[in-house]
C-alpha cells in the first residue's frame, strides 16, 4: 500500500509570486484535504477535494485554490504569496464511502518559506 | 472560542508513568474524534479515532469521550521517551464524509528517562 506522498519537500518563494504543491492520495483513497500549520499551531483546513470538485472550505482566501485528478491526486495553488502564508502545508487522503467511517491519514508535508 | 481547546504544555512524565492528554471541543454536534501524534519536524500521524461515548483502547493508548461535557481524553500507560512529541485532537461535525476537521493547537509531551 503506498501512502501519501507530496511534492517538494521543501520551497522558497517571495511575496507576490505562487506557488503550486502537489500530493498524491493514498493506494485505494479518493479524497484529498489540505491543510496549512503555522509553527506551534495545529493544522488549519484549507480545502477538500472530493470527485474532482470542491467540498467543503474553510476560512482561507480565493487565492488559494486547488485541483484534483482523475487519478485522485491534487494541486494546491496559492497566487499572490504573502508573508503569512509561510508554514507547512499538509496533504490528507481518505476514502470517502456511504456508510463507511473514514480516516485521514496525512503526507509528509511541504514546508513553504515566503520572503 | 476555539473549536477545539488543548493545554499547549509541555507535560513532563516519568518513563513508566501514565499522560494524561485532554481536550475540549465548542461544537455540541460533533461526531468523530480523532488523536494524532506529530513528531517535530514530522506531520501527524494517526493514533487513535472515537466515535461513542466511554473508552477505547488500543495497546497503550486509551481514548476517553464524554460528549455531554464536550470532552476528549488520551491516555498513555507505561510512557516511553518515544512517545515525547506533541499531540493533537481533531474533531469533526460528521459521522461519515468528513469535509473539515477542526484542530486545536496541541499538547507537547516529553517523558523523562
Amino acid at each position: 500500500e503506498t501512502g501519501v506522498t507530496q511534492s517538494p519537500t521543501h520551497l522558497i518563494k517571495t511575496r507576490g509570486q505562487q506557488v503550486t504543491l502537489r500530493c498524491s492520495s493514498q493506494s485505494g483513497h479518493n479524497t484529498v484535504s489540505w491543510y496549512q500549520q503555522a509553527l506551534g499551531q495545529g493544522p488549519q483546513f484549507i480545502f477538500q477535494y472530493y470527485r474532482e470538485e470542491e467540498n467543503g472550505r474553510g476560512n482561507f482566501p480565493p487565492r488559494f485554490s486547488g485541483l484534483q485528478f482523475p487519478n485522485y491526486s491534487s494541486e494546491l495553488n496559492v497566487n499572490a504569496l504573502e508573508l503569512d502564508d509561510s508554514a507547512l502545508y499538509l496533504c490528507a487522503s481518505s476514502l470517502v464511502l456511504a456508510g463507511v467511517r473514514n480516516e485521514q491519514f496525512f503526507g509528509p508535508g511541504t514546508r513553504l518559506t515566503v520572503l | 472560542q476555539k473549536e477545539v481547546e488543548q493545554n499547549s504544555g509541555p507535560l513532563s512524565v516519568p518513563e513508566g508513568a501514565i499522560a494524561s492528554l485532554n481536550c475540549t471541543y465548542s461544537d455540541r454536534g460533533s461526531q468523530s474524534f480523532f488523536w494524532y501524534r506529530q513528531y517535530s519536524g514530522k506531520s501527524p500521524e494517526l493514533i487513535m479515532s472515537i466515535y461513542s461515548n466511554g473508552d477505547k483502547e488500543d495497546g497503550r493508548f486509551t481514548a476517553q469521550l464524554n460528549k455531554a461535557s464536550q470532552y476528549v481524553s488520551l491516555l498513555i500507560r507505561d510512557s516511553q521517551p518515544s512517545d515525547s512529541a506533541t499531540y493533537l485532537c481533531a474533531v469533526n461535525r460528521a459521522r461519515y464524509n468528513f469535509n473539515k476537521f477542526y484542530f486545536g493547537s496541541g499538547t507537547k509531551l516529553n517523558v523523562k528517562p
